[in-house]
């Protein structure tokens, strides 16, 4: 069954980066785009781009250009995510999805808190 | 794209129906997603293409609309049901998602 893992809550400091990661299974990695959706309770669901494993050609929500890179490793089907420039406002749940349009499959969110 | 839903949070027993709306800033035709979130599970696809059932959804959930506006139908209300539920328009980038729904027992 498709499975998205995805790596441990994460406490670090502003002005610093952070790389989260998503490993999958139960698929065709490289078939299948990922998404990166980021979760406060202010903001609620917001996507930050889309990544294609096969080619490793991105989309970003121009909100999050510059902020987030997305990344993968077709040899362990894992997709990434790394967040740069930390503050308060990047602290929030994040989600990889797969999926084109539609997310059909989510991984199980990591808590990401910046403080000093 | 901007997505209104409402209400932001609903109260009902089981074996009622319930209806969540969402309304789209501008036509999405019928591109748009229903999921349910559930604390300590993975968001869940429940329905795409405004009214299409995602496999294993049961046919107790009903969408519809088209357009700008869309309904989310649970009928017959079942204690796994009660969970936060969002709409998502996918008919362009960025995708953007409505700013969700808890259903709670009454």
């Amino acid at each position: 069954q498709v499975q998205l893992q995805q790596s441990g809550a994460e406490l670090v400091k502003p002005g610093t980066s952070v790389k989260l990661s998503c490993k999958a299974s139960g698929y065709t990695f490289t078939s299948n785009h990922m998404n990166w959706i980021k979760q406060t309770t202010g903001q609620g669901l917001e996507w930050i781009g889309i990544i294609n494993p096969g080619s490793g050609g991105t989309s970003y929500n121009v909100k999050f250009k510059g902020k987030a890179t997305l990344t993968v490793d077709k040899s362990s089907s894992t997709a990434f995510m790394q967040l740069s420039s930390l503050t308060p406002e990047d602290s929030a749940v994040y989600y990889c999805a797969r999926g084109g349009r539609i997310l059909n499959y989510w991984g199980q969110g990591v808590m990401v808190t910046v403080s000093s | 794209v901007q997505m209104t839903q409402s209400p932001s949070y609903l109260a009902a027993s089981p074996g009622e129906s319930v209806s969540i709306s969402c309304k789209a800033s501008k036509s999405i035709s019928n591109n748009l997603a229903w999921y349910q979130e559930k604390p300590g599970k993975a968001n869940k696809l429940l329905i795409h293409s405004g009214s299409t059932l995602q496999s294993g959804t049961p046919s107790r959930f009903s969408g519809s609309g088209s357009g700008t506006d869309f309904t989310l139908t649970i009928r017959s209300l079942e204690s796994e049901d009660f969970a936060v539920y969002y709409c998502q328009q996918y008919n362009e980038y960025p995708l953007t998602f409505g700013s969700g729904t808890k259903l709670e027992i009454k």
